[in-house]
């Protein structure tokens, strides 16, 4: 596979349930970054690793606690979410080096429905 | 704090027409700018990437222009085709380094066949 790819498309949980999102880069890229795309909203950052170490937490709620075992892996854990969670949540990964100017790729997201 | 605006919100135009769609942003200390295009239920794409030290990028039938110090960038987008449809975003990063991006809502555009 190339690019950035997230697991699972699609899921619906209820309010009281446990689940994890995955994101794999196969880009080689040192930062992944997670955002919330919701309803008539721009995008927004969440969280942001940089060789693995978390940068960037933009002030999201403790029921969202991110991983990032390693550069090309990170996980959005999700617990007692409530319905305004419901959203695209997407991943994206670059290259940073010196000069900070490398684009920035996304997967296809993962649409999160909570009941 | 940065915010980044766009207009049109939304466009329709007939094939073959040129068009622009336009983004703003408050604050004119940038490291870049990045033009994205979102199909319905998908991701996003990146299209092109001006550095703030460029005027312009180009790439096929689409050229994005830099003004930084009006804190304006435009696409164009040359003798639209259907499959230009799409939802075009324009962000700028918080800072350097790995910084996450500030996004615009978006231009939704239909080019009619």
């Amino acid at each position: 596979e190339t690019g950035v790819t997230q697991t699972p498309r699609h899921l619906v949980m209820g309010m009281t349930n446990k689940k994890s999102l995955k994101c794999e880069q196969h880009l080689g890229h040192n930062a992944m970054y997670w955002y919330k795309q919701s309803a008539k909203k721009p995008l927004e950052l969440m969280f942001v690793y940089n060789f693995k170490e978390q940068t960037e937490n933009n002030s999201v709620p403790s029921r969202f606690s991110p991983e990032c075992p390693n550069s090309s892996h990170l996980f959005l854990h999700l617990h007692t979410l409530q319905p305004e969670d419901s959203a695209l949540y997407l991943c994206a990964s670059s290259q940073v080096d010196g000069g900070g100017n490398q684009p920035q790729h996304f997967g296809d997201g993962t649409r999160l429905s909570i009941l | 704090k940065q915010e980044v605006t766009q207009i049109p919100a939304a466009l329709s135009v007939p094939e073959g027409e040129n068009l622009v769609l336009n983004c703003s942003f408050t604050d004119s200390a940038i490291y870049n700018l990045q033009w994205f295009r979102q199909d319905p239920g998908k991701g996003l794409t990146s299209l092109l990437l001006i550095q703030s030290s460029q005027r312009e990028q180009t790439s096929g039938r689409l050229n994005a222009s830099l003004d930084k110090s009006s804190g304006r960038s435009t696409l164009y987008i040359a003798a639209s085709q259907p499959g230009d449809s799409a939802t075009y975003l324009c962000a700028v990063p918080l800072g350097g380094g790995a910084d996450g991006l500030t996004f615009g809502k978006g231009t939704h555009l239909i080019i009619q066949p």
